[in-house]
């Protein structure tokens, strides 16, 4: 079964400076994909940021980048020059079957201090 | 475009009563959906998903059910509710591998 840990339940920054969520995986799956998706107090999920885990690159989108450590089933977001508006929940996740279905850490709620 | 509504946002309702959320997605066509419910302080969890009309998975045992009667609805229903059954429940559809696309979510308080 796949599994997915995130093991800081809540993370703080200051604004501008740089944060990073930590998220590990267990999946016996040789080709599968990591996700991370926000969930700001509006409710609904958003995706951040996908990696396909046979690409060895880091995703990267904007401020958001992605540290990928396959062996080590490691997955972590780092956040660039936080700003107020990322403050939320931050899910990680893996793909899971194929019928698509992800199966989701328990979270990690950030808030920015400015 | 592409959207994704679900109705009603807010629910409060007595235990043993029934239930029904529904979900609609728009601007696709043949989606995978998805009810996924966030419990206080945990993760999401999947409930069910559906890769067509009439055909439902059902990945935990539980007093809820799913049904897909249209192409691009999806309904979440109980015939008595439970006091466990409170939580967020989220609509969602497969915009691409694991990329799921998720509603407004609607938010069930069960007394």
């Amino acid at each position: 079964a796949q599994t997915v840990t995130q093991s800081q339940p809540e993370m703080s920054v200051q604004e501008a400076e740089t944060v990073t969520l930590s998220c590990t995986y267990d999946t016996s799956e040789s080709d599968y994909y990591l996700f991370w998706y926000k969930q700001p107090p509006s409710r609904q999920m958003i995706l951040v940021i996908r990696q396909e885990a046979y690409k060895q690159q880091n995703a990267t989108e904007n401020r958001f980048s992605v540290n990928f450590q396959k062996a080590a089933k490691s997955f972590s977001l780092k956040i660039s020059d936080s700003q107020l508006g990322d403050a939320a929940m931050y899910f990680c996740a893996s793909l899971g079957g194929s019928q698509g279905n992800l199966i989701f850490g328990k979270g990690t709620k950030l808030s920015v201090k400015p | 475009s592409q959207t994704i509504h679900q109705w009603p946002a807010t629910l409060v309702q007595p235990v043993g009563s029934p239930l029904s959320l529904e979900c609609t997605v728009e601007g696709t066509s043949n989606p995978n959906l998805y009810w996924y419910r966030q419990a206080a302080g945990r993760g999401l969890q999947l409930l069910f998903y559906s890769v067509g009309i009439g055909q439902i998975s059902s990945e935990v045992p539980q007093n809820l059910s799913a049904s897909r009667p249209q192409d691009r609805q999806f309904i979440l229903s109980s015939k008595k509710l439970l006091l466990s059954d409170s939580g967020f429940y989220l609509c969602a559809w497969n915009r691409g591998p694991g990329e799921l696309f998720f509603g407004e979510g609607s938010r069930l308080t069960v007394l």
